[in-house]
């Protein structure tokens, strides 16, 4: 079982809805962070939390660290959000400010105009 | 102005050549990563340098060497080629909150 689970593992939508990605962990964490790799490969960094809630623009992530579960969130979803969310832990941030991390396999979102 | 640029976009070499990809990164971070996104598109972590020192080193074939001559570069050279090896490769550094990815290396080993 890998250290860090996600789901769904695919998700379809109609543009404009609200949309969850949950990812669930099972080591103890210094920080979690949420990538979006777009179709052409791309992968930009979105959000790293140690704690409680960050927003950007229509995209929000939350970090419950007692119960190690992590969300994002998309408001008002539109087909340019279609991509690949992952998500990934970081047992170490060392004193380089250096991080392992431990990978998701993915959700896969799609959003029909 | 790209942030993490890695050459070549795409590689396609027979098996038990050597090959190297090169990266650099022009946002002055201290730390670079070398990343393989297998076919199922599952990322890991291979290497970590900061200012040039080893740092993170998973349990990658010793065919894999990565070479940082400073700061700003971290080249992965490959010996002896596998199959197996066929993988798209991610150069990334990072600054406290946020990794910067490079657009990808498409190995293809024949």
């Amino acid at each position: 079982k890998n250290e860090v689970e996600q789901s769904p593992q695919n998700l379809t939508a109609q543009e404009g809805e609200f949309i969850t990605i949950n990812c669930s962990y099972s080591v103890g964490i210094s920080a979690l962070h949420w990538l979006q790799q777009h179709p052409g490969g791309g992968i930009v960094s979105l959000f790293m939390l140690s704690s409680g809630k960050k927003k950007h623009g229509r995209l929000i992530a939350t970090i419950n660290i007692q119960e190690k579960h992590s969300s994002l969130h998309i408001t008002a979803s539109h087909p340019r959000d279609s991509a690949v969310y992952i998500c990934a832990v970081s047992p170490i941030i060392s004193n380089f400010g250096n991080e392992k991390l431990t990978f998701g396999t993915g959700t896969r979102l799609t959003i029909i105009p | 102005d790209t942030a993490v640029s890695q050459t070549p976009k795409y590689l396609v070499t027979q098996m038990g050549n050597d090959k190297s990809i090169k990266c650099e990164q022009n946002l002055g971070h201290d730390t670079m990563y070398w990343y393989k996104q297998d076919s199922k598109k599952f990322l890991k972590i291979m290497f970590s340098y900061n200012n040039k020192e080893l740092i993170i080193n998973e349990t990658v074939p010793n065919r894999f060497s990565p070479k940082s001559p400073d700061k700003a570069h971290l080249n992965l050279h490959i010996n002896s080629l596998e199959l197996g090896d066929s993988a798209v490769y991610f150069c990334a550094s990072s600054h406290i909150e946020k990794l910067f990815f490079g657009s990808g290396t498409q190995l293809s080993v024949l």
